[in-house]
């Protein structure tokens, strides 16, 4: 069972290109989420689902889009990458939406030239 | 909005040291209280969690917390660290809309052998 997988590991992305951070999870989870870690910010929410077929913007969601086509998968896209997007993005799944406890994939260290 | 505070942002101790990591929440309601952490390089971790109950809640690794609802806070404690435990930890608190997860900014843990 590998839980939650995240690709690519990392990525160096000239500014302007797009990109779509990929997310599987194969715990059948309804609920699904991506953060992203900075120094001294800890974790900010982008973006959720709730269910498949649904999502909801997070605290920072501005440049980023979601789409949840079925239960597994949520992959993540940067429509035209800024410097300001160079992050570690990781993201999560829930049995239940909200507030049940959240099991995190590896990460995605991006890094916007 | 909903916040969560994270008083320490660095820690150093010896081993055998105990530790006691602070944090504070926001919202006064009914509240779900989760403490994560990160070792290096890696992804993030539940070490315990609150929902309701007994207000001292016991996690992994020897790790407990105690929810003191009259403080808001839900501070983590360990009676004695170890190398091992060198990380960072987060903790978090359900959103009043029941959507998502708020971390604190972390607080990074150094122990020394």
């Amino acid at each position: 069972i590998a839980g939650i997988t995240q690709a690519p590991t990392s990525q160096i992305l000239a500014a302007g290109r797009r990109m779509t951070l990929r997310c599987t999870q194969d715990m059948r989870h309804n609920a699904m989420y991506w953060y992203r870690q900075d120094l001294g910010l800890g974790l900010r929410l982008i973006h959720y689902s709730n269910t498949a077929g649904t999502t909801g913007k997070g605290e920072v969601p501005d440049g980023y889009s979601v789409s949840r086509a079925n239960t597994d998968d949520f992959p993540l896209t940067l429509a035209s990458a800024v410097p300001s997007q160079t992050s570690v993005y990781f993201c999560a799944s829930s049995g239940l939406a909200g507030g049940d406890e959240q099991f995190f994939g590896p990460g995605t260290r991006l890094t916007v030239l | 909005a909903q916040s969560v505070s994270q008083h320490n942002h660095h820690v150093i101790l010896s081993e055998a040291a105990s530790l006691e990591l602070g944090c504070n929440y926001s919202y006064g309601g009914t509240v779900n209280l989760f403490w994560y952490v990160q070792y290096p390089g890696q992804h993030l971790q539940l070490l315990l969690k609150y929902f309701s109950g007994d207000p001292l809640v016991k996690g992994i690794k020897g790790f407990e917390a105690e929810f003191i609802k009259s403080k808001f806070s839900f501070n983590l404690r360990k009676p004695s660290v170890q190398w091992s435990d060198t990380a960072e930890y987060f903790c978090a608190v359900k959103n009043q809309a029941g959507t998502a997860l708020i971390f604190g900014k972390g607080t990074t843990l150094s122990v020394s052998s």
